[in-house]
């Protein structure tokens, strides 16, 4: 079945940097972009980067665009998602999920990974 | 940037029919997705394109966009309907996608 299966939960200090991968399986992974979404603690969600696997266009997030970087491996079928720079409010689950566009100006998401919690304190 | 307003709670009795609303400039030109999220579990969608269901989603939950409000129904709630909701546009300039603030879903 269509899946994507995220890495392990992180604790990171201040400053540091985190890397999420995201391992699809299921489906031509070439065929759908993957996008990043996050939740803090007790919130909403909230969209934090873009990536076409066809050609690796990137789209980010204004708050966070200046340390965020989303790649893919089509080899490996995974997408990548690495964070700089880590502050408290960067923690958060850390969700990537496939892209549909069945239809112009239409893209919703499915499915999600489970979600990774990247915590950050001193 | 685009801004998708929900109300933070809504609640209902079993077997009656819930609403939740999702307010946005103009949103009826746009396709709005909704999605459910129980504790602890990644979001699922339940409704996509305004008013069409992924397979597996029971015909109780349904869809409609019209000038500046797109609406979920879901009819004939269930205990195992308690969840966050979460509307969802691709707007055409800044922030391409946004996510409304969450409503939660009570079953009284």
């Amino acid at each position: 079945q269509v899946q994507l299966v995220q890495s392990g939960a992180e604790v990171k200090r201040p400053g540091a940097s985190v890397r999420v991968s995201c391992k699809a399986s299921g489906y031509v992974f070439d065929n759908y972009a993957i996008i990043w979404v996050r939740q803090a603690p007790g919130q909403g969600l909230e969209w934090v980067a873009w990536i076409s696997t066809y050609n690796g266009n990137t789209e980010y997030a204004q708050m966070m665009q200046d340390r965020v970087t989303v790649t893919t491996d089509t080899s490996t079928k995974t997408a990548y998602m690495e964070v700089r720079g880590l502050r408290s409010d960067d923690t958060a689950v850390y969700y990537c999920a496939r892209v549909v566009s069945e239809r112009p100006n239409s893209n919703w998401f499915a499915p999600w990974g489970q979600g990774t919690l990247v915590t950050v304190s001193s | 940037s685009y801004v998708l307003t929900q109300p933070p709670s809504v609640s209902v009795a079993p077997g009656q029919t819930a609403t939740i609303t999702c307010g946005g400039d103009t949103i009826s030109g746009r396709y709005v997705h909704w999605y459910q999220q129980r504790p602890g579990q990644a979001p699922v969608v339940v409704v996509f394109d305004d008013n069409d269901r992924p397979s597996g989603v029971p015909e109780r939950f349904s869809g409609s966009n019209s000038g500046n409000t797109a609406t979920l129904t879901i009819n004939s709630v269930e205990a195992g309907d308690a969840a966050d909701y979460y509307c969802q546009v691709l707007a055409f300039s800044g922030d391409r996608w946004v996510f409304g603030g969450g409503t939660r879903l009570t079953v009284l």
